[in-house]
C-alpha cells in the first residue's frame, strides 16, 4: 500500500500477557517512530530507528517495552507483561530519513488491557 | 513544563468563521508539524515548516522563529474541519523525534 499500516487495529488482552504490534512503514522511508497516545492525554514519544538501528529508546516507558526493525522496513513493537496503565493507542510513523522530514502516520493500533 | 504549548484547548466555531490555532514552544526548534487527528483517531500530516508561512486550501500555517511561535489558521471554516489539531517540535538539541503539544479540539458547527 501507499501508507503506513499498522496491525492489529485492535488488540484487547489481559493483564499479564505479552502483545506484538506490527508496523510496516511507507516503502522506501528509512526512518521509524513509535508513539503512545493514551486516552485523555497527548501524544508521547516511544522510540525511533534509522535503518534497522534505533539511536534513540529514551522514550520506552519501562524495560517491558522493546522494538525491533527487521530489513530497514517491518517494524515490531513489544509489550512483555502487559498492565492497565499501557491502555493506549500505539502510532507508527514514517519517513524518508530521521530528523527535519515530514512523518506519515498509521491508522495506529487501539490497545485495551483488561 | 511542556516544551510545546497549544492554545486554545478547545474551541467552538460556526461555520464560515475565520479560525487560530496558537502553538508556543519554550526551546528552539529546527521545524514544526501541524497535525490533523479525526475522531476514529487517524492522524495527517498537514504542514511541515521551519519558517515564514505555508498556505493548502483553506489552511494557512505561520510560524515566527525569533518569537517562537506558530500559528494555524482556517479561512471559511467547515463542519468537516472539526477534528484535533496538534503542533509538533523537532527540538534543536538533535533529537529527531518529535514533541507534541497536547492540542486543539475545533468543533464547527453549521
Amino acid at each position: 500500500g501507499a501508507g503506513v499500516s499498522q496491525s492489529p487495529s485492535n488488540k484487547v488482552t489481559e493483564k499479564g500477557k505479552d502483545v506484538e504490534l506490527r508496523c510496516d512503514p511507507i516503502s522506501g522511508h528509512t526512518a521509524l517512530y513509535w508513539y503512545r497516545q493514551s486516552l485523555g492525554q497527548g501524544l508521547e514519544f516511544l522510540i525511533y530507528f534509522q535503518g534497522n538501528s534505533a539511536p534513540d529508546k529514551s522514550g520506552l516507558p519501562s524495560d517491558r517495552f522493546s522494538a525491533e526493525r527487521t530489513g530497514g522496513s517491518v517494524s515490531t513493537l513489544t509489550i512483555q507483561r502487559t498492565q492497565q496503565e499501557d491502555s493506549a493507542v500505539y502510532l507508527c510513523a514514517s519517513s524518508l530519513v530521521a530528523g527535519e522530514e515530514t512523518q506519515y502516520f498509521g491508522p495506529g493500533t487501539r490497545l485495551l488491557v483488561l | 513544563k511542556n516544551e510545546v504549548e497549544q492554545s486554545p484547548q478547545n474551541l467552538t466555531a460556526q461555520e464560515g468563521e475565520f479560525i487560530t490555532i496558537n502553538c508556543s514552544y519554550s526551546v528552539g526548534i529546527s521545524a514544526l508539524h501541524w497535525l490533523q487527528q479525526h475522531p476514529g483517531g487517524g492522524i495527517v500530516s498537514l504542514f511541515m515548516l521551519s519558517s515564514g508561512k505555508k498556505k493548502h486550501g483553506r489552511l494557512i500555517a505561520t510560524i515566527n522563529i525569533q518569537e517562537k511561535h506558530s500559528s494555524l489558521h482556517i479561512t471559511a471554516s467547515h463542519p468537516r474541519d472539526s477534528a484535533v489539531y496538534i503542533c509538533a517540535a523537532y527540538l534543536q538539541t538533535g533529537a529527531n523525534n518529535l514533541f507534541f503539544g497536547t492540542g486543539t479540539r475545533l468543533t464547527v458547527i453549521p
